[in-house]
């Protein structure tokens, strides 16, 4: 079966740049969403389709994939950023998720 | 404006079947290309999709829980109904349902419910 890998934690100063990684077998020719869950919340999605950004999420979120690796990457972090975040993407019909990386921000 | 809620019992015994009602709103599942998946998360740990159902009727399940899981529409009532049997204690979790937006052939999971927690103990 499909996996996804990604680092159990990413830690980042405030204001620095985070990158979160996930790698899978060609994940290039797959499309990539990541989403961003907060304790005792629901998982929000942050980028579809490898780098685009649903409506209200800030621009310091961007994505990309290419090869065996998406990244998500979150510019001038903020302490509202200290989340999970789960990278997501479909093998066949369906879904597989990554084992969640836990962004510390300080 | 879309929304979904999870419901169901928040204990069940184990070796009993489960069943979950997610009630949703702001689409219909006779739309063409409308999807609605069931997710869940054990304390702690990551998010593992479990099943999933189209507007046309097809089904879609976890290769690891497909000999346990039931899913299934009721277009009338904007319900989906996720069926689990065989409750085990590691089926502890908390239990989503979330819709599958797309934007071409990206899909993706664009509205989540509250999820509900599910408690497998004797």
């Amino acid at each position: 079966s499909y996996e996804l890998t990604q680092p159990p934690s990413v830690s980042v100063s405030p204001g620095q740049t985070a990158s979160i990684t996930c790698s899978g077998d060609k994940l290039g020719d797959k499309y990539v969403c990541w989403y961003q869950q907060k304790p005792g919340q629901s998982p929000v999605l942050v980028i579809y389709q490898d780098s685009e950004r649903p409506s209200g999420i800030p621009e310091r979120f961007s994505g990309s994939n290419s090869g065996n690796t998406a990244t998500l990457t979150i510019s001038g972090t903020q302490a509202m950023d200290e989340a999970d975040y789960y990278c997501q993407a479909w093998d066949s019909s369906t879904v597989v998720f990554g084992g969640g990386s836990k962004l510390t921000v300080l | 404006q879309v929304t979904l809620r999870e419901s169901g019992p928040a204990l069940v015994k184990p070796t009993q079947t489960l069943t979950l009602t997610c009630t949703f709103s702001g689409f219909s599942l006779n739309t063409g290309g409308m999807c609605v998946s069931w997710i869940r998360q054990s304390p702690g740990k990551a998010l593992e999709w479990l099943a999933r159902i189209d507007w046309d009727d097809d089904k879609y399940y976890s290769t690891s829980l497909k000999t346990r899981l039931t899913i299934s529409k009721d277009t009338s009532k904007n319900q989906v109904v996720l069926t689990m049997t065989n409750m085990d204690p590691v089926d502890t979790a908390t239990y989503y349902c979330a819709r599958i937006g797309a934007a071409g052939s990206s899909y993706y999971f664009d509205y989540w419910g509250q999820g509900t927690l599910v408690t497998v103990s004797s």
